[in-house]
């Protein structure tokens, strides 16, 4: 069965912090595909990145950077010298190859001047 | 670049009464998906359409119906609505044609609170 596991309910940092949020997957596919999403307090869902499951290079964009680890079925997700725009719910999610998305439960972050 | 584009965003229904909520994906995209989201919860998935077929079906209640259009727009009809209704809903659009599995990409939801 396919599942995502953030652990992290809700994690407060200082501004200028960096910040890991963790996502753990589970699946039996070996084709699949992994994304992050941010959800402000706005309420839409904003599309970060999305990684195949045969492409393990990490990426990094500005501050942001994103740790794909197959043999931990882990796709961390690193905020570096946040900032209070950054506070936000941020969703991982597996796609498989029938156009199914499971989301995890969110991390909260929140960001404090 | 053009989005997805949901209305309302915001809507006051009573219990009992009926609401449609509409989505316009992003041109040329194939996929349409409808998610609801509680308070401080993860999108739940309740029907997709490709092809303005219905392509999957998620938990989504009898009292709830969709269908996509020719022009690809879709509708959420939700009928004897109840107060657990009240959340978010999002409409979401990609492209499955490749079988890329490109990422979903979210309308800014429309807010259903029923009284």
């Amino acid at each position: 069965a396919q599942k995502v596991t953030q652990a992290q309910t809700e994690i407060s940092v200082v501004e200028k912090e960096d910040v890991t949020l963790d996502c753990v997957y589970e699946t039996r596919d070996t084709t699949y595909y992994l994304f992050w999403y941010k959800q402000p307090p706005s309420g839409e869902l904003v599309f970060l990145i999305r990684r195949n499951s045969f492409d393990e290079q990490n990426e990094i964009s500005g501050r942001y950077s994103w740790n794909f680890q197959k043999s931990t079925s882990s796709f961390n997700f690193t905020i570096t010298a946040s900032q209070v725009v950054d506070s936000a719910v941020y969703f991982c999610a597996l796609g498989d190859n029938f156009n199914k998305f499971y989301f995890g439960s969110g991390t909260k972050l929140n960001v404090k001047p | 670049a053009a989005g997805v584009i949901q209305s309302p965003r915001h809507l006051i229904k009573e219990k009992r009464e009926t609401a449609t909520l509409k989505c316009y994906p992003i041109p040329r995209h194939d996929t349409v998906y409808w998610y609801q989201q509680g308070p401080g919860q993860d999108p739940q998935f309740l029907i997709s359409f490709y092809e303005k077929m219905q392509s999957d079906k998620g938990s989504i209640p009898d009292r709830f119906s969709a269908q996509q259009f020719s022009d690809y727009h879709s509708e959420l009809n939700m009928s004897s609505l109840e107060l657990g209704d009240s959340a978010l809903y999002f409409c979401a659009s990609s492209f499955s044609g490749s079988g890329s599995n490109s990422p979903l990409h979210f309308g800014n939801g429309t807010r259903l609170t029923v009284t």
